[in-house]
């Protein structure tokens, strides 16, 4: 079935590092990607999403490229802030076929940025 | 605009008592989703509307869960006679479109 791996956290990094949490995914058909956002206390925030192959999604910095030959969606900033300490999911969605389009969430990856 | 809102917050309860969790989505959204957060579990798919369409139930962990969803709007999750490992997060989505979901903040469950 489809599922998503992303790594593990926590990612320790002082401000203005560079960040790269990586997350790869298995599913048949062609899913969409996407990465979340849960700051402390509080829900789900969308992030970026890419629908189709070489789509790169952008928001606040963060940027993700859909690479299907590697099946992979790499989250990336160039410069992190302390504001961006959360915890970070990335997930797909799957429409092939009328699908749920239900997102598969990965086990969330833990940033935690030191000033 | 306003978003999607649950209530309550949190709810704290004794093994064996029904619950009803209920989610308000955003005005004009056909979809509608239920998902559970927790710690062993990780985010899990329960439930899925969309419009008239005979939901999706198939992320249900057993059949004391259920859920409905009155007139195209407000969703109501039921899980009776709760056990200690219902105790999670229960988050509600709604969607304009295939692609994006928009999360409420959650209904923190608790069975003692």
């Amino acid at each position: 079935g489809n599922s998503v791996t992303q790594m593990e956290g926590p990612v320790t990094l002082s401000e203005e590092a560079f960040l790269t949490i990586n997350c790869t995914y298995t599913a048949t058909g062609y899913p969409s990607l996407f990465w979340y956002v849960q700051y402390p206390g509080e829900g789900l925030q969308l992030l970026l999403k890419a629908t189709k192959a070489d789509d790169k999604g952008s928001n606040k910095g963060f940027e993700a490229t859909y690479r299907k030959e590697t099946t992979s969606f790499h989250l990336e900033k160039g410069s992190v802030q302390v504001s961006d300490s959360a915890v970070y999911f990335c997930a797909l969605s799957d429409l092939n076929g009328g699908a749920t389009n239900k997102l598969i969430f990965g086990t969330g990856t833990l940033l935690a940025v030191q000033p | 605009g306003a978003g999607v809102s649950q209530s309550p917050s949190n709810k704290v309860t004794e093994k064996g008592k029904d619950v009803e969790l209920r989610c308000d989505p955003i005005s004009g959204h056909t979809a509608l989703y239920w998902y559970r957060q927790s710690l062993g579990q990780g985010l899990e798919f329960l439930i899925y509307f969309q419009g008239n369409s005979a939901p999706d139930k198939s992320g249900l962990p057993s059949d004391r869960f259920s859920a409905e969803r009155t007139g195209g709007s407000v969703s109501t999750l039921t899980i009776q006679r709760t056990q200690q490992e219902d105790s999670a997060v229960y988050l509600c989505a709604s969607s304009p479109a295939p692609y994006e979901q928009y999360f409420g903040p959650g209904t923190r469950l608790t069975v003692t």
